[in-house]
């Protein structure tokens, strides 16, 4: 049973479209992130909610919009995709926002085309 | 600005012998410090930390070492094995509501 879970894991699509990446965790954590790895293989924090609320916001383009519908759920939405946004995005979840031990999603892998 | 780095992107041990991956940062109010492993396709694996409190921290095979006054830690794993073959990522943290800052990873593989 995957305790971190993301779909898709593999996304092709053209500039300028939107799409979601959604992840779920059932480990009962209270805060959740998204991290982006890219080319340069550095891992990036962009988002982290906690127990629903978002407690850090790094800057990243509004074209990124978290959304965390319960405590289990963090969906990642990108409109108006661009070249520069490929890259794998990893979500992850831990006990609590000051608590590091970080369970990870395996990664959904986007590439803009 | 890259506050945590791994600046060698690989290291090849042969198996049996010990791995030292290292690991440099700039912000002084980093106090937690981890080490996470990866292999492909796959997200990053919590392994082992240390508090800045401390400076070395034991977990069977691995051991991490810190040294605050060089702002430096380091992985130890002995002996190492053909399993261990994957990208361990160094990261930290400040006390509270903080982020985990990466570093950009460290391909070991180790030879059997």
């Amino acid at each position: 049973d995957t305790a971190v879970s993301q779909t898709p894991k593999y996304l092709v699509t053209q500039m300028g479209n939107d799409k979601s990446i959604k992840c779920e965790q059932n480990l009962g954590h209270d805060t959740m992130y998204w991290y982006k790895q890219d080319s340069k293989k550095f891992l990036k924090i962009m988002f982290s909610y906690n127990n629903k609320e978002l407690i850090i916001n790094e800057t990243v383009p509004n074209r990124f919009s978290p959304k965390s519908p319960d405590k289990a759920h963090l969906n990642l939405h990108i409109n108006s995709l661009e070249l520069g946004d490929s890259a794998v995005y990893f979500c992850a979840s831990s006990l609590g926002a000051g608590s590091y031990g970080y369970t990870f999603g395996s990664g959904t892998r986007l590439t803009v085309v | 600005d890259q506050q945590v780095k791994q600046n060698s992107p690989s290291l090849s041990v042969q198996e049996g012998r010990i791995s030292i991956l290292n690991c440099d940062y700039t912000n002084s109010m980093f106090d937690y410090f981890l080490w996470y492993k990866k292999y492909p396709a796959e997200g990053p694996t919590f392994l082992i930390s240390i508090s800045s409190i401390k400076d070395k921290n034991e977990d069977g095979r691995f051991t991490v070492f810190l040294n605050k006054s060089a702002k430096h830690l380091s992985l130890h794993i002995v002996p190492s094995q053909p399993g261990d073959s994957a990208v361990y990522f160094c990261a930290a943290a400040s006390g509270g509501y903080q982020k985990v800052t990466f570093g950009t990873g460290t391909k070991l593989q180790v030879i059997p």
